[in-house]
């Protein structure tokens, strides 16, 4: 049972629009949540987080928008470019304890911006 | 500062051998997990340590085991290889205390044949 789910495997945009990445969870003790980008041979990089104490954080070109009661967050790349093309993981964690937990991931979004 | 190192960055082995991994993590962290990534699977969890012990288990067999050094190094050894076992294995660093990211390095291509 898939926890944390992309349900977009793709996305096409054209440099200079917004990106919209959506992610959803049905795990409700999930309270911090994360972006990564993937290049292919290469480990995922962290973009950007959230706490479920918040439900917006900007970083540059880079929002994440939490919906708690939808169980739903979203990324925006604003504007894009072609550099952004990758994969994204949308990630979520309990943080009880301390403990990393697991970071449980979605299967990906791959983006591809277009010049 | 130094990211995340881990060792080899390439892998082929025969089903039925061993294999060590290793991964050293950004200096201070405590905490490094493991995890493995197929075309099909996606990223899953395989296991957490901290201060040298496991404290996260995620749901893969027993071949799959790992350990973490006083240094905080740490190493994933998979036994009895088998062909599924073939994949992207990603090894992650963090402080390892609530709410904090995780960084990834490289990761191990291992070819199982």
């Amino acid at each position: 049972d898939q926890q944390v789910k992309q349900n977009s495997p793709s996305l096409s945009v054209q440099e200079g629009r917004i990106s919209i990445l959506n992610c959803d969870y049905t795990n409700s003790m999930f309270d911090y949540f994360l972006w990564y980008k993937k290049y292919p041979a290469e480990g995922p990089t962290f973009l950007i987080s959230i706490s479920s104490i918040k439900d917006k954080n900007e970083d540059g070109r880079f929002t994440v928008f939490l919906n708690k009661s939808a169980k739903h967050l979203s990324l925006h790349i604003v504007p894009s470019q072609p550099g952004d093309s990758a994969v994204y993981f949308c990630a979520a964690m309990r943080g009880f304890g301390g403990s990393q937990g697991n970071l449980i991931f979605g299967k990906g979004t791959k983006l591809s911006v277009k010049p | 500062k130094a990211g995340v190192t881990q060792t080899p960055r390439y892998l082929i082995k025969t089903r039925g051998q061993q294999v060590t991994l290793s991964c050293s993590p950004i200096s201070g962290h405590r905490s490094v997990s493991w995890y493995q990534q197929t075309p099909g699977q996606g990223l899953q969890f395989l296991f957490e340590y901290f201060s040298e012990t496991q404290r996260n288990k995620g749901n893969f067999p027993g071949r799959f085991s790992g350990r973490q050094f006083s240094n905080s190094r740490s190493e994933m050894n998979v036994s009895t290889l088998e062909l599924g076992d073939s994949a992207l294995y990603l090894c992650a660093s963090s402080l390892g205390s609530a709410n904090t990211e995780a960084f990834f390095g490289q990761g191990t291509r291992l070819t199982v044949v």
